[in-house]
């Protein structure tokens, strides 16, 4: 079925550890994102990729850094993480960043740093 | 950056009409998205506009007026089904989105 997969559904991280989120998607889209989503604060942009190879800053991005080596994987990492990183993380993509296409997203990826 | 208003929350009867306000004030404009985000569960696009008027989808409509920054989305015929949180969110010139808080719509029988 086609569509984006996030793994892991869920994790408890211990502050300080490093920590990889993981986004794959089979639908040969370009652009790929990642927002966090807290209560009250709506959805915010880490980083995206409008193209594989190539990679962007969105509104939070410290402490986060991402890759795109390929079309289909575009990987969130955690170097160091802190309590005020836990959130619902959700991978999105889109055939093209721009023109009416929609982003779909993942079923997120529920983090908690203790 | 984008400043994006929605209400909190929003009630409304089963069979009824709602509809959800988005203000917004934008260093760049390139169209207005409406998803809609059951919980515990990944956002799903309903409607995009990117030009001023109307936009109807089934049940769903939404309203674009750049000139006044403020768009809306009217769910008609409301079913129990349709009780989710409604985001709005506005692509700039670079391609991105940002998103307003979310309006959560309870529907009542």
């Amino acid at each position: 079925i086609a569509g984006i997969t996030q793994a892991p559904t869920s994790q408890i991280l211990a502050a300080g550890r490093r920590m990889t989120l993981r986004c794959t998607q089979d639908m040969r889209h370009n652009a790929m994102y990642w927002y966090r989503q807290d209560l009250g604060l709506g959805l915010r942009l880490i980083h995206y990729s409008n193209t594989a190879g190539t990679t962007g800053k969105g509104e939070v991005p410290d402490g986060y850094s991402v890759s795109r080596a390929n079309t289909d994987d575009f990987p969130l990492t955690l170097a160091s993480a802190v309590p005020s990183q836990t959130s619902v993380y959700f991978c999105a993509s889109s055939e093209v960043a721009g023109g009416p296409d929609t982003q779909y997203f993942g079923p997120g990826t529920r983090l908690t740093v203790l | 950056g984008q400043n994006i208003d929605q209400p909190t929350e929003m009630t409304a009867t089963e069979g009824a009409i709602v509809q959800i306000n988005c203000t917004y004030q934008t260093s760049g404009f390139n169209g207005l998205f409406w998803y809609q985000q059951h919980a515990g569960e990944a956002p799903t696009f309903l409607s995009y506009n990117v030009l001023d008027g109307l936009e109807e989808k089934g049940r769903f409509s939404s309203f674009l007026s750049r000139s006044k920054g403020y768009s809306y989305l009217l769910l008609k015929e409301l079913q129990m089904k349709d009780s989710a949180s409604y985001l709005c969110a506005v692509r700039d010139h670079d391609y991105k989105l940002s998103f307003g808080a979310g309006t959560t719509v309870t529907v009542r029988a």
